[in-house]
């Protein structure tokens, strides 16, 4: 079945530091990635939509010049939060749609000091 | 909108014990629906992905099924063990552009 990575897998950072997370399809394009948060004790949620080689779109209540969205390839988004701070430290994961199914990577959990 | 309910929210059984997890949507026009498994602290592992023209699909120990005319599926695993403890996930795709929608989880505690 087709693959979608993320790196890095875990992270921690100092409060006011940028972190650049990816997300790759490994073995089809994807010209839609999707980058989803989790809430503690919540379900997960769709940040934005990453759409390749336009601007994302971003749910409402998300900060877009807070995330950070570039789709620069078919097969690789990136998401950087920038000046993060602790209420920023969630689980994040993407996913990459081929055809009818959505896949999704294994997420990446961001810890802020 | 797109909503997924999982009940329970957390279950507790003896090893060995059969046991169902249930997932609801609301809106059964999907094109399908996938159940993960999330360990603490860890990413989301992909268990069985049923397509909307499918039943039910089965991998070892688990066998999900899918009645989308009801807006249900459900989990079922046999002979449960302590490894199968987590927090199990259901995501309903609605496709096309549209995001997948997860439920709230139910998380597992399989007593030794």
């Amino acid at each position: 079945g087709a693959v979608v990575s993320q790196h890095p897998s875990r992270v921690i950072c100092k409060s006011g530091t940028s972190v650049k997370i990816e997300c790759r399809s490994l073995d089809f394009q994807a010209t839609t990635m999707f980058w989803y948060r989790q809430f503690p004790k919540k379900s997960l949620m769709l940040m934005a939509t990453s759409n390749e080689g336009s601007k994302a779109t971003y749910e409402q209540g998300v900060e877009k010049d807070k995330f950070l969205i570039n789709h620069a390839s078919l097969t690789l988004s990136t998401l950087t939060v920038t000046s993060a701070h602790p209420e920023d430290s969630s689980f994040y994961i993407c996913s990459a749609r081929r055809g009818d199914t959505q896949y999704f990577g294994p997420g990446t959990r961001l810890t802020v000091l | 909108k797109q909503e997924v309910t999982q009940i329970p929210a957390a279950l507790s059984v003896p090893e060995g014990e059969n046991l169902v997890l249930n997932c609801s949507f609301t809106d059964s026009a999907i094109y399908n629906l996938q159940w993960f498994r999330q360990d603490p602290g860890k990413g989301l592992t992909s268990l069985l992905l049923i397509q909307s023209s499918q039943r039910e699909q089965t991998s070892g120990r688990l066998n999900a099924s899918l009645d989308k005319s009801s807006g249900r599926s459900t989990l079922y695993i046999a002979a449960s063990q302590p490894g199968d403890s987590a927090t199990y996930l259901c995501a309903v795709d609605s496709g096309g552009y549209q995001k997948v929608t997860f439920g709230t989880g139910t998380k597992l505690q399989v007593i030794p």
